[in-house]
């Protein structure tokens, strides 16, 4: 079955160290990836996506990710972290090319500490 | 420009009884899809309209309903419900149906089913 596995429920880290947060599906043929920030009590805010081309993807907030199609992985990492990253952030695979096929993780709390 | 705004922001109804919730897209996005996210899990597809009618429709019972209006709006229905219908209802919109059409969130109903 089509699945993605966020490898941490949470994960601490201080202010100024760098983070990844560990994302993980299982193979198919066709994937199209994304990382989804969600803040507490707002919505969720596309952080990045990859759907094809270089496997290095930049997104805002100076995020980026790297598709590793052998690991069937798509970390998320940045270098140095903020207070105001502090949120939940949710991997999210597309397995068959329709927005209805989208599969999402279960999170990964980020917590920034001073 | 707006976003995607929803309403109710809260709701509490007691079993059996039926609800309706509201989503208006962001300007010029004619696609409206809707998630529920249970605590402590990632978004679940429940369905996506476009063009007023129903296009793709996740693993969820004929209890959810909806419905796309010509201004592309859209309202979510669900009768009978039950305790483990509590959760928080997120509607997307994009500017078209493909997988490269990015979805923006609302901020979401939460929905209390006592």
């Amino acid at each position: 079955a089509q699945s993605v596995t966020q490898l941490d429920s949470q994960v601490p880290v201080f202010e100024e160290a760098p983070v990844e947060l560990r994302c993980n599906y299982s193979s198919s043929v066709s994937v199209y990836l994304f990382w989804y920030v969600q803040y507490p009590n707002q919505g969720l805010q596309l952080l990045l996506k990859y759907l094809s081309g270089s496997t290095l993807v930049k997104g805002i907030n100076g995020f980026e990710a790297e598709f590793n199609k052998s690991q069937t992985s798509f970390h998320l990492r940045k270098p140095s972290v903020h207070i105001s990253d502090t949120a939940e952030y949710f991997c999210a695979v597309n397995y068959g090319g329709s927005q209805g096929n989208l599969i999402f993780g279960k999170g990964t709390k980020l917590s920034v500490k001073p | 420009d707006a976003g995607v705004t929803q309403s109710p922001t809260h709701l509490i109804k007691t079993r059996g009884q039926q609800v309706t919730l509201r989503c208006s897209p962001k300007s010029g996005h004619d696609t409206v899809s809707w998630y529920q996210q249970a605590l402590g899990q990632g978004p679940q597809f429940i369905f996506q309209y476009y063009e007023e009618e129903e296009r793709q429709r996740g693993n969820f019972p004929d209890r959810f309903s909806g419905h796309q209006f010509p201004n592309y709006s859209s309202e979510l229905n669900v009768n009978a419900l039950l305790l483990g219908d509590s959760a928080l209802y997120l509607c997307a919109s994009s500017p078209g149906t493909g997988v490269t059409d990015t979805q923006y969130f609302g901020p979401g109903t939460r929905l209390t089913v006592l």
